[in-house]
């Protein structure tokens, strides 16, 4: 079975520029979350979706946004970019909200220059 | 490949020998605890878990033990192999709609 998977893996951006990250989540599970992890750090949560809808959001500016679509697969998406949005991006899905069967994808590398 | 932690605290232990990770959580209502392995290119991995109403969870290699009165996790990795060398991460949620994470401890294990 596929686990979580994330694309693309790498990217460079330019400050300014929008980008689009995706992740498709485990065969069968319907929420997806997503952090934020910079160099040396723990991942930070940025959103959570389950059937579609916004069930969190962590402490991120507006330019962040995410959605999720009918086969529960996600999308993050990053306006006006800056330097300090140059991290790791991570993708996790579990069955449901409220359960606790977290599963991580591998990433995508964000630079921004 | 290239480091998750720069400037993580960091446990250096010798082949064979067991490893002890500490974290100190925030949130007296987390009501469910992860530790996770991270290594270089890749998402976190689980390793174990345990719930608020248990003090102590064993699996192949690890214990997790959890003081709830000191708000205080720890991951004991029992005779740690160069595989186990990598980014040691606990996590704390409440509900389960949000994890929230350690700053993370770098293991390196010596031959």
């Amino acid at each position: 079975d596929a686990g979580v998977t994330q694309s693309p893996t790498h990217l460079i951006k330019t400050r300014g520029q929008h980008v689009t990250l995706r992740c498709s989540p485990i065969s069968g599970h319907k929420s997806v979350s997503w952090y934020q992890q910079v160099l040396g750090q723990g991942p930070q949560f940025i959103f959570q979706y389950y059937e579609k809808e916004e069930r969190g959001r962590g402490n991120f500016p507006d330019r962040f946004s995410a959605r999720q679509f009918p086969n529960y697969s996600s999308e993050l998406n990053v306006n006006a970019l800056l330097l300090g949005d140059s991290a790791l991006y991570l993708c996790a899905s579990s069955p449901r909200t409220g359960n606790y069967g977290y599963t991580f994808g591998s990433g995508t590398r964000l630079t921004v220059v | 490949g290239e480091s998750v932690g720069l400037h993580l605290p960091t446990l250096s232990v010798q082949e064979g020998d067991n490893s002890i990770i500490n974290c100190a959580y925030s949130n007296s209502a987390s009501d469910y605890f992860i530790w996770y392995k991270q290594e270089s290119g890749k998402g976190p991995q689980f390793i174990i878990d345990i719930r608020s109403n248990m003090d102590k969870r064993q699996g192949q290699r690890v214990t997790v033990l959890l003081n709830k009165t000191v708000k205080h996790l720890s991951l004991q990795i029992a005779a740690t192999q160069p595989g186990d060398s990598a980014v040691y991460f606990c996590a704390e949620t409440d509900a389960g709609n949000m994890l929230t994470f350690g700053g993370g401890t770098r293991l390196m294990v010596k031959p």
